[in-house]
């Protein structure tokens, strides 16, 4: 089966642009949730999506924002970017229950450099 | 609010020996779910190991085992035999009842040197 996969793998962007990341989940996986890896605020969670509704958001400000499509795949968005959004975004899917804790697979991430 | 704690920046192991890495957890939830995800180099985040907190027994995974003190909340990672493979970073992440959402700790690199 094949696993997270996640593109673009890397991208480049000025501040004031924005920015599209999209990621396609494991088949038969309909969660998918998003992180933000950064050398000084380490992981933290951006969003969870489940049968295209956000079931869970982190502390981001509202220029962060994401979906989820029929097929489970996901994208996120972010405008205006600032140059603290640099950063290793990662991607993550689960089958998903209802009382949560499934494990999530995550893909190999997009490292998104702003200038 | 939930938080994970690994006080170990950095650790260091010869090959094929023992190694303990610490994790710390605070939660409110009776019902959550506990994890190991190591990190190498490719930056791929892999699962190790995964413990459901009302089970007592503690979960193991080939050379990699857990000691989950739930009173104490706590719940390090033993990797036995360690490999030269298993250098890379290593976070315990926890989750709240009825979600998702990990919540990861800081990371401790670990250095597998032959």
């Amino acid at each position: 089966k094949a696993g997270v996969t996640q593109t673009p793998r890397y991208l480049i962007k000025t501040r004031g642009q924005q920015v599209t990341l999209s990621c396609s989940p494991i088949s038969g996986h309909r969660s998918v949730s998003w992180y933000q890896q950064t050398p000084g605020q380490g992981l933290q969670f951006l969003f969870e999506y489940f049968s295209e509704t956000q079931r869970n958001k982190g502390n981001f400000p509202g220029r962060f924002s994401g979906r989820q499509f029929s097929n489970s795949r996901s994208e996120m968005n972010v405008s205006t970017l600032e140059l603290g959004d640099s950063a290793l975004y990662l991607c993550a899917s689960s089958l998903t229950s209802p009382s949560g804790g499934d494990t999530q697979y995550f893909g190999p991430g997009t490292r998104l450099t702003v200038l | 609010a939930q938080t994970v704690t690994q006080s170990q920046p950095e650790m260091s192991v010869q090959e094929a020996e023992t190694v303990t890495l610490s994790c710390t957890y605070d939660t409110s939830e009776n019902n959550y779910y506990l994890f190991w995800y190591k990190q190498p180099p490719s930056r791929q985040m892999i699962l190790v190991i995964r413990q459901e907190a009302y089970k007592q027994q503690n979960a193991t995974e080939n050379r990699f085992s857990v000691n989950f003190q739930k009173a104490a909340k706590s719940f390090s990672l033993k990797i036995s035999d360690s490999q030269l493979g298993d250098t890379a970073m290593y976070f315990c992440a926890s989750t709240q009842g009825g979600s998702e959402k990990l919540v990861f700790g800081k990371g401790t690199k670990l250095t597998v040197n032959p």
